[in-house]
């Protein structure tokens, strides 16, 4: 079955840069779009973007300046950058697969708890 | 502020009828998606393409819309149905997604 699996760093300082990946597993990267969504404590659902299979990204316009995603398909597994955090970028961090074209996320992962230091 | 709203909380007795639902202009143009999320865990697809359940879904969870409204209806709600519930859409001004701010039921 379609499994997602985030990984990277639970603490990252402040200014610096999350890195996160997430490994896919139980289905090609082909025909969707794979994305992140995070969620700060206690909060609701933020997107943050998505990238193609073919490398294509859509980004949410306020986090834009400071986002990069990127895809490995012959890897199975895409990645997040969110530079210059701040404690407001504290959230659980989930990858999620959708459906090219539309909004439906169909597949998501645990998520990863990332704080950000001072 | 989120373009599509959502009650902050709705309660439902055992067994009852309870409609949860979304506002926002973007849903004139484009179908509601709704999620299920219990406390530490991922959401869960619940209801797409306004009115279709993955397969894992009870039949209880129905959707629908009108206008700049959708609507989740779970007929006969489940003591496992308490839980937060977001919609989410494409957004009407651009490309991005959205997401409502989250309906927390409570099942009595």
């Amino acid at each position: 079955q379609v499994q997602l699996q985030e990984s990277g760093p639970r603490v990252v300082k402040s200014s610096e840069t999350l890195s996160l990946t997430c490994a896919v597993s139980g289905v090609s990267m082909n025909a969707y779009n794979w994305g992140w969504i995070r969620q700060p404590p206690g909060k609701g659902l933020e997107w943050i973007g998505y990238i193609s299979d073919t490398g294509s990204t859509n980004y949410n316009p306020s986090l834009m300046s400071r986002v990069t995603m990127s895809i490995q398909t012959s890897r199975n597994q895409f990645s997040l950058q969110l530079s210059s955090v701040t404690a407001a970028d504290t959230a659980v961090y989930f990858c999620a697969r959708s459906f090219a074209g539309g909004s439906t996320i169909d597949y998501w992962g645990p998520g990863m708890l990332v704080a950000v230091s001072s | 502020s989120s373009e599509l709203t959502q009650d902050p909380a709705v309660s439902v007795a055992l067994g009852q009828t309870v409609r949860i639902t979304c506002q926002g202009d973007s849903l004139r143009m484009y179908h509601a998606s709704w999620y299920q999320q219990k406390p530490g865990q991922a959401p869960v697809l619940v209801v797409y393409s306004e009115n279709r359940r993955p397969s894992r879904i009870p039949d209880r969870f129905a959707g629908s819309s009108s206008g700049n409204t959708a609507s989740l209806t779970i007929t006969g709600a489940q003591a496992e149905d308490e839980a937060e519930y977001y919609c989410n859409s494409r957004a009407s001004t651009n490309d991005r997604l959205v997401f409502g701010g989250g309906t927390k039921l409570t099942v009595l």
